[in-house]
Order: structure tokens, then C-alpha cells, then sequence
């Protein structure tokens, strides 16, 4: 129930155009879903989060869909740039509720994006 | 801000040998601090939780004796691999976190080890 589903495992795109990546959970008590872009031999940054509360938030080029009922979510990367490519995870988290799983992100597999010029 | 730092950056030693690996927030005092493995196009494990002034919380499977993790102070976790062997060869990253409510991890630039 702790999982985070990720596809697809690869993707290339051609620059300019829309990169989507899907994430499903099954533990109804994550409420928040951050997404992390990870270059080779670099840890991961954050690019975006969203909670269950709002179904889209966008930065720049970057935008999250969240579907509640579903329990899915997608990153999708508008005009896809090549130094987008990278390796991309999604993650969830469950509230701070004290105990062993408090803050811990469950992440994706990760989905190694290629952007061609 | 929340930037966080990882030292050294890639280390090479002697089977049996220990090495340690220091986890600073820069800009942020961070309560908790994370301490994940990864393999290589593989995605991140979780090892251990660390909260500042009491002991790491391991993940199963983990060798707590192994892999003994200090979070000293609010800006300063330290992860030694204990007796290391080829197979603990790999990527180390810490995460940290600000304050008790925050979800938001902030991760530090990874740690290379290659253990001979």
C-alpha cells in the first residue's frame, strides 16, 4: 500500500514538445506529492509539489495534474527542452502524524526522459 | 535557500575499512534528516531517519551496526559505513527537512563510495 507506481520507465521526445509522465498510489493517506528531476551523479532536486486539495498547479514550464479519485498523478513538461533530460521521480508523503512513517517519501521508479534537438 | 551539502563527494577505499560521510544544511536548521542508497538507474532507498539529539530510525534490512548515523546538531548528520565491502559500493544521499510540519525534502549532491 506504501507504493508509488511510475510509467512510463523511458520517454523520448523531441524538443518542443510535451513530456508526460504518470505516478498511481493506493495509501489514501499520502497528501503530498512532490516531483524531483535528477541529473547523472547529482542528488535530486524539487521541481514541483502539489496536495490532493487542488487538481493542477503549474511553474513555468512544469505542471502537475492530480486526480483524487483516481489516485493518479502526472508531471507534464511543456516545450521540452534538451537540457530537460534527465531522470525524473515522483514521490508521495503521508501528513506529519508522529510515528515511524512520519515525512518519509515514497518515491517512483523513476522515468529517464530524453529530449532530442 | 535550502540548500544542503554532502562531503566528500566521491570516495574510494579498502575493503574492511570505514568511511564516514557528512550531511550539513547550509542555509536551514533541519530537524530531520534522511539517509538514502541508489543503484545505479535505479530509484532512491530510503535507509534511515535521522532527527537531531536522538537515534536514526533504520528501515528494515538495514544493519543499524553497519550503518551508524549521528545527527548531532541541526545542521549536521553523519553516515559511517562501518567494515565496508565491495557490495556497500554505491550512491549515498542525504535529504533534510525544516521544521516538524514541513513534507518538503531538500537533498544534498550524493556521495560516490567504491569500496575495493
Amino acid at each position: 500500500q506504501q507504493q508509488v507506481k511510475q510509467s512510463p520507465q523511458s520517454l523520448i521526445v523531441q524538443k518542443g514538445g510535451i513530456s508526460i509522465i504518470n505516478c498511481a498510489y493506493e495509501n489514501t493517506a499520502f497528501d503530498y506529492f512532490p516531483w524531483y528531476q535528477q541529473f547523472p551523479g547529482k542528488g535530486p532536486a524539487l521541481l514541483i509539489a502539489i496536495r490532493p486539495d487542488v487538481s493542477e498547479k503549474k511553474e513555468g514550464r512544469f505542471t502537475i495534474s492530480f486526480n483524487k479519485s483516481a489516485k493518479q498523478f502526472s508531471l507534464h513538461i511543456m516545450d521540452s527542452q534538451p537540457g530537460d533530460s534527465a531522470t525524473y521521480f515522483c514521490a508521495a508523503s503521508t501528513p506529519p502524524a508522529g510515528g515511524t512513517s512520519y515525512g518519509k517519501l515514497t518515491f517512483g521508479q523513476g522515468t529517464i526522459l530524453t529530449v532530442h534537438p | 535557500g535550502a540548500v544542503v551539502s554532502q562531503h566528500p563527494s566521491w570516495v574510494i577505499c579498502k575493503s574492511g575499512t570505514s568511511v564516514k560521510i557528512e550531511c550539513r544544511s547550509l542555509d536551514f536548521q533541519a530537524t530531520t534528516m534522511f539517509w538514502y542508497r541508489q543503484f545505479p538507474k535505479q530509484s532512491l532507498m530510503l535507509m534511515a531517519t535521522s532527527n537531531e539529539g536522538s537515534k536514526a530510525t533504520y528501515e528494515q534490512g538495514v544493519e543499524k551496526d553497519k550503518f551508524l548515523i549521528n545527527h548531532a546538531s541541526l545542521t549536521l548528520s553523519t553516515l559511517t559505513v562501518t567494515s565496508a565491502h565491495p557490495e556497500d559500493s554505491s550512491f549515498y544521499i542525504c535529504s533534510a527537512r525544516h521544521g516538524l510540519t514541513t513534507q518538503t525534502q531538500y537533498f544534498g549532491p550524493g556521495t560516490r563510495l567504491l569500496v575495493l
